[in-house]
């Protein structure tokens, strides 16, 4: 039982560059979330999808996209990276309105 | 305004003290509330989750609620220097299931 698992840890982009982050939950959760951290400013959702096939847009969602790909699979993609981008995003899953598992981050740089 | 509003301190508080932490969120229908902690470079974990009004206590730790006044707060007894982190409040969104969280409480305990 691996929780909420994130690939990739690290990763290092060029301004323009695109890249998806993907997250797995194998909590058979409805809900998964995607949120950004930098310093000072706590967790920020950028994401939401409260369902399979569902997605919504969270507090700072410009410049993301996102795909509930199924049950277990939430992706992130950046299509074009800006320095304002880099930070540590988190995955997150839950059951409706219970507490949120979170996987291990990714901590992304964009030069 | 933000929905989830927390004191981003530093909290500072010799050992053994009580440390009070505070939370205001903005959305009345909000139905479920927590508290994570966060030690640098690593994810957030659950410390409490309380959902009723009023104190919900478990070993060290005591949430409080109260709906009326929006307002949620933790108290930590007997304050350790392992409990020095950042301590997020988290509020789960009534009618969206959005959980949002605020900027964090940093917390250090002094020997």
């Amino acid at each position: 039982n691996a929780g909420v698992t994130q690939t990739p840890k690290f990763q290092v982009l060029k301004t323009g560059q695109s890249m998806t982050l993907q997250c797995a939950q194998d909590m058979n959760h409805n809900s998964m979330y995607w949120y950004r951290q930098d310093p000072g400013m706590g967790l920020r959702l950028i994401y939401y999808s409260a369902s399979e096939g569902t997605t919504d847009k969270g507090e700072v969602p410009n410049g993301y996209n996102v795909s509930r790909l199924n049950k277990r699979e939430f992706s992130l993609r950046l299509e074009s990276a800006a320095p304002s981008q880099t930070s540590v995003y988190f995955c997150a899953s839950s059951e409706a309105r219970r507490r949120g598992y979170f996987g291990p981050g990714t901590r992304l740089t964009v030069t | 305004q933000k929905e989830v509003e927390q004191n981003s301190g530093p909290l500072s508080v010799p050992e053994g003290a009580i440390a009070s932490l505070n939370c205001t969120y903005s959305d009345r229908g909000s139905q479920s509330f927590f508290w994570y902690r966060q030690y640098s470079g690593k994810s957030p974990e659950l410390i409490m989750s309380i959902y009723s009004n009023g104190d919900k206590e478990d070993g060290r730790f005591t949430a409080q609620l109260n709906k009326a006044s929006q307002y949620v707060s933790l108290l930590i007894r007997d304050s350790q220097p392992s409990d020095s982190a950042t301590y997020l409040c988290a509020v789960n969104k009534g009618n969206t299931g959005k959980l949002i969280f605020g900027q964090g409480t940093t917390l250090q305990v002094k020997p």
